[in-house]
């Protein structure tokens, strides 16, 4: 069983439209990163949220932390071609070094 | 800064035989390194977590006399695949933490591993 569970796993969507990416869990989390893998390449994170409720914005990517931290989304403005990749988002527990990652989400742009 | 690179990028061989996969933080000294595992369009699952001086701390499920590890130094650690099969094929990835800042982990780019 996954302890994060993303949504959708794959998406296509035409370039210029927007989407959000879910990561859930029933588990409380005390910090909570998000990736993005391209094929062949290790994850590059883009943002780490640690406190309930936070927004992040990095460009056109929202990030958002849930109010009991047990989830998190991240929202794309106008996707482009290049916004092509593995979503992926990463849980700490209290007092673990341990990263725990959600199950992935593809994402297409098509130009 | 904080860099991690792995060797080989790629690498094919026979079943049976070992592999040995590098990992080594460039511009920092690594206290911890983890070792990940990820199977074609799947997640990224942690094998094993190793402290520069001590011997790896293994998840649940991995074998660690297939699968060892040794972290040497502060800036290099290794994961040899013992008689590998083809079952061991997969995308090895792996993360250092340094001195500061030890809640970032920096993950090197990958060895995709091949085995015939």
């Amino acid at each position: 069983t996954q302890l994060l569970e993303q949504s959708p796993q794959f998406l296509s969507i035409q370039e210029g439209e927007n989407l959000t990416v879910y990561c859930n869990s029933s588990s409380v989390f005390s910090s909570l990163q998000w990736y993005r893998q391209e094929p062949g390449e290790g994850p590059v994170l883009l943002v780490t949220v640690v406190t309930g409720g936070e927004v992040k914005k990095l460009k056109r990517l929202t990030f958002q932390f849930g109010d009991a931290r047990k989830d998190s989304s991240l929202h794309i403005t106008a996707a482009q071609p290049g916004d092509t990749g593995l979503y992926l988002c990463a849980g700490r527990m209290d007092s673990s070094y341990k990263l725990i990652f959600g199950s992935g989400t593809r994402l297409l742009v098509r130009p | 800064g904080a860099v991690v690179s792995q060797h080989p990028s790629r690498v094919i061989c026979k079943s049976g035989t070992s592999v040995k996969i590098e990992c080594r933080s460039l511009d920092f000294q690594a206290t911890t390194m983890f070792w990940y595992r990820q199977f074609p369009k799947k997640s990224l699952m942690l094998m094993a977590t190793s402290n520069e001086g001590s011997k790896a701390t293994y998840e649940q499920g991995v074998e660690k006399d297939k699968f060892l590890i040794n972290h040497a130094s502060l800036t290099l650690s290794t994961l040899t695949v013992t008689s590998a099969h083809p079952e061991d094929s997969s995308f090895y990835i792996c993360s250092a933490t340094g001195l500061v800042g030890a809640d970032t982990q920096y993950f090197g780019p990958g060895t995709r591993l091949t085995v015939l």
